[in-house]
């Protein structure tokens, strides 16, 4: 079977780093996308992985290890304004999104 | 002004009643999603469609039904609800590839009585 999986909450100061995993188990896989949801508010599309390795956007970076079935985002210099949920979604062999139920980041002053 | 639009926002309607949810593109994608979120759940695909013509049953048809009037809309409908539809709803649009980023709606927020 396939299956995705990824912190339920997190909290973290602001200025500080934080790093969000996320762990999955699939026959095929096709990338991994990272999104941001603020509460009561659409997802946005933050990154999108295919390959082994780091991908930086800024504050942001995303890294993948298809070896592993393990991906991360990691968030640098945090603001108030990073609080929010961050859902972890792969694409399966059909090129099916599967998501992760999302991981509640709340930022601290 | 949004590139995809949903309407209506907020619906509280009664358990039995039929209701109709649209979504509306300006993005000119071909794809087009309908998903909804529940809490502790991630999103999961109700229907998908690639085009027009095409229309493709996600994880969670049961109870629902969708039309694909033209590429820049695509309406969901619940034919009975019932109280375990409410949730929150979102439609999504992507270009022509899945491993293009989908966009998303502000979503509908529904309550069955």
């Amino acid at each position: 079977g396939q299956n995705i999986d990824q912190p339920t909450e997190m909290t973290a100061t602001e200025g500080a780093i934080v790093q969000i995993n996320c762990t999955y188990q699939t026959s095929g896989f096709n990338g991994l996308f990272w999104y941001q949801q603020h509460a009561g508010e659409a997802p946005t599309f933050l990154s999108y992985n295919v390959l082994d390795g780091l991908e930086e956007k800024g504050r942001f970076s995303s890294f993948l290890s298809r070896s592993k079935g393990y991906s991360y985002l990691l968030l640098k210099e945090l603001q108030m304004k990073d609080s929010a949920s961050y859902l972890c979604a792969f694409l399966d062999s059909n090129y099916q999104l599967i998501w992760g139920a999302g991981t509640k980041l709340i930022i601290k002053p | 002004d949004a590139d995809v639009t949903q309407t209506p926002r907020n619906r509280i309607t009664k358990t039995g009643k039929r209701i109709m949810l649209e979504c509306s593109q300006t993005k000119g994608h071909d794809r087009m999603y309908w998903y909804r979120q529940d809490p502790g759940l991630g999103l999961r695909l109700i229907y998908y469609s690639f085009d027009v013509k095409d229309i493709n049953k996600g994880e969670i048809s049961d109870g629902y039904s969708v039309s694909r009037q033209a590429q820049a809309k695509f309406s969901l409908s619940l034919e009975s609800a019932i109280p375990n539809q409410t949730a929150l709803y979102f439609c999504a649009t992507s270009e022509g590839e899945s491993t293009q980023p989908q966009h998303f709606g502000d979503g509908t927020r529904l309550s069955i009585l």
